[in-house]
């Protein structure tokens, strides 16, 4: 069975403090992960994704993320928090073959001024 | 470029009335179509997805259906909404197989009363 697990559903950061958000997933085979965004009352917005190849991903606004099949990890980093980073952050890993996601709970990013 | 949406934004429906959500997406053919809910603190939960015309898979027991009339096309349906049915409903897109991302809608706010 496939499972995400995000450590902390609410992360307080600094402005320009270093984003860290972690992300670790079960599966028995090879995973493809994503990391979203959500804004209030917004859909879902991709940040990155990591499929085959490089296992640094970098993304939208400033954001990567790196695939450690050691630690099944796949935390999200952004060196510098900025205000508009504060939002909903989910973390997703898809396996079978219809694209169907497992997502995490979500962690909350507040950011201070 | 494709496109989702979906209607209305919100909607506010008394306990045991009828449910249409609808979604659309443009600019693609033969997608797989999703419907989550996603309650306060409870992450996302998929109900429904499809991957083609008629064709519906259910994720969880409930008193919502759902229908695929059109290749690109996805309603969201209940006889009687109960209050347990309140929550952020977003519709998702994705093209193939699991290493495509899921593109989502801006979602619609149900509140039962």
């Amino acid at each position: 069975a496939q499972s995400v697990t995000q450590l902390g559903s609410h992360v307080s950061v600094s402005e320009g403090a270093l984003v860290l958000l972690r992300c670790n997933y079960s599966s028995s085979v090879p995973p493809y992960l994503f990391w979203y965004v959500q804004y209030p009352n917004q859909g879902l917005q991709l940040l990155l994704k990591y499929t085959t190849g490089a296992t640094l991903v970098k993304g939208i606004n400033g954001f990567e993320a790196e695939f450690k099949k050691s630690e099944t990890s796949f935390h999200l980093t952004k060196p510098s928090a900025h205000m508009s980073d504060a939002a909903e952050y989910f973390c997703a890993v898809s396996i079978a073959t219809l694209g169907r996601l497992y997502f995490g709970r979500g962690t909350q990013l507040t950011v201070w001024p | 470029s494709q496109t989702i949406h979906q209607w209305p934004a919100t909607l506010v429906q008394p306990v045991g009335s009828p449910l249409s959500l609808e979604c659309t997406v443009e600019g693609t053919s033969n997608p797989n179509l999703y419907w989550y809910r996603q309650a306060a603190g409870r992450g996302l939960q998929l109900l429904f997805y499809s991957v083609g015309i008629g064709q519906i898979s259910s994720e969880v027991p409930q008193n919502l259906s759902a229908s695929r009339p059109q290749d690109r096309q996805f309603i969201l349906s209940s006889k009687k909404l109960l209050l347990s049915d309140s929550g952020f409903y977003l519709c998702a897109w994705n093209q193939g197989t699991s290493n495509q991302p899921q593109h989502f809608g801006d979602g619609t706010r149900l509140s039962i009363l």
